[in-house]
């Protein structure tokens, strides 16, 4: 079946340089994709997300790019800190009809931050 | 606004046992999901409901049943638990707008079962 998934499923860097978190999807039909943070033991966080029509989309200290013609979403975070250490998931939707809230979830990319 | 509740945190059952899973959304969202997470795992639909009195399965329903009475509460509903039903076990819930596309889910903290 068509999925969503990772290239990396660890990553470790130091306080203040930036992060880049990849994700390669298959269902040519998604239009719709987002980035969700897990802190251990809590539920995932929304942090952001794009619609197909788009190819870049910023929030604070994050970034996502999309990039349709070879199926591969990233998340950028920027000058990470500790608090950023989590396990981030991007996950994949088709919106509309009966297709509607079904998201796809990768498995996900466990961020360290070192201070 | 609370967001998405969840209870039981924690709960420990032995194999054949049953219980519910409670799920409440104050937030008047029409769409909520059960997802279940399996260790070093994504996460993975169970079942999804678009408003009270609809429901339909998701990636993995066998073993759980639910149900939508009112608009706040999702149920699920395991009936003859199985170690392999060892998991955390997630209620989100997200708005429709006919037109907007997708709309955020937001997820709550999570029940976590273990099947002995």
């Amino acid at each position: 079946g068509e999925s969503v998934g990772l290239h990396l499923p660890t990553l470790s860097v130091q306080e203040g340089d930036n992060s880049i978190i990849n994700c390669a999807y298959s269902n040519s039909a998604s239009d719709y994709f987002i980035w969700y943070k897990q802190e251990s033991g809590k539920g995932p966080q929304f942090i952001i997300d794009i619609r197909s029509n788009m190819d870049k989309r910023q929030g604070q200290r994050v970034t996502v790019l999309l990039n349709k013609t070879v199926k591969h979403l990233s998340l950028q975070i920027a000058a990470t800190q500790p608090g950023d250490s989590a396990v981030y998931f991007c996950a994949d939707a088709h919106a509309g009809g009966t297709s509607y809230g079904k998201l796809t979830f990768g498995q996900g990319t466990i961020l360290t931050v070192h201070p | 606004n609370a967001g998405v509740t969840q209870t039981p945190k924690f709960r420990i059952l032995k194999i054949g046992q049953s219980m519910t899973l409670q799920c409440t959304q104050d937030m008047n969202h029409n769409y909520m999901y059960w997802y279940r997470q399996d260790p070093g795992m994504g996460l993975k639909l169970i079942y999804y409901s678009v408003g009270a009195g609809i429901t339909d399965k998701g990636e993995v329903p066998n073993g759980y049943n639910v149900s939508r009475s009112t608009t706040e509460d999702f149920p699920l509903r395991l009936e003859l638990a199985a170690p392999s039903q060892t998991s955390v076990y997630f209620c989100a819930s997200s708005a429709y707008v006919s037109g907007a596309g997708e709309d955020t889910q937001y997820f709550g903290p999570g029940t976590r079962l273990t099947v002995l």
